[in-house]
């Protein structure tokens, strides 16, 4: 199995402020189709998890364009460039080239 | 409005059976895989196994392999997760997602959840 793992755990943001969330993997999620799956959801206290980001740096609809993503290979960040208070919750980073598809731990993000 | 719409939360006790529901709505059910989420209470997500409504194909994570049944009736656009004999470790909040290959086959839509409980 691919293990997705994330660091931090937790952060804590002041509002307006930027943040990152790393995630590698062990192994590369490049394919042989040129598309590297990886994703980003975000699991709003309450919710279900949503997702933000697909193909390491697409933003799904909706989604603000103070979300990026990037990386390549193994190596992944996601960045928040200005927090806001909505964006609390837990963030995941998923793997969907091999099966079984695998998430990484969860980072916890609070607001200061 | 593309949807996926669970059964409700449900109190069992151990040893008995379940099957909880998820359906889809606004979109063509046998076009795109579903897959369920396990999350255990205060715990991450985890990925138990995707069906293919369209010709049943089913994968499963070897974590609940043999633990569950995933199954799918076309007909009503209904994906199921299912349990012979539950255990209180089954206890958790269960999702089903849709698997969207115009999103790089990301869980694009996700249903509410169903609360499963399991206590004597």
């Amino acid at each position: 199995d691919i293990v997705m793992t994330q660091t931090p755990l937790s952060l804590s943001v002041t509002p307006g402020q930027p943040a990152s969330i790393s995630c590698k993997s062990s192994q590369s999620l490049l394919h042989s189709d040129g598309k590297t799956y990886l994703y980003w959801y975000l699991q709003k206290p309450g919710q279900s998890p949503q997702l933000l980001i697909y193909e390491v740096s697409s933003r799904f609809s909706g989604v603000p364009d103070r979300f990026s993503g990037s990386g390549s290979g193994t190596d992944f960040t996601l960045k928040i460039s200005r927090v806001e208070a909505e964006d609390v919750g837990v963030y995941y980073c998923m793997q969907g080239i091999h099966l079984p598809i695998t998430f990484g731990q969860g980072t916890r993000l609070e607001i200061k | 409005e593309v949807q996926l719409v669970q059964s409700g939360a449900e109190v069992k006790k151990p040893g008995e059976s379940l099957k909880i529901s998820c359906k889809g709505s606004g979109y063509s059910f046998t076009s795109y895989w579903i897959g369920w989420v396990r999350q255990m209470p205060g715990k991450g997500l985890e990925w138990m196994g995707i069906i293919y409504p369209g010709d049943s194909d089913t994968r499963y994570s070897p974590s609940f392999q043999g633990q569950v049944t995933i199954s799918a009736d076309k007909s009503i656009s209904t994906a199921y997760l299912q349990w012979s004999s539950l255990k209180a470790s089954d206890t958790a909040m269960y999702y089903c997602a849709r698997r969207n290959h115009d999103y790089g086959d990301a869980f694009d839509i996700w249903g509410q959840g169903t609360m499963v409980t399991v206590s004597s």
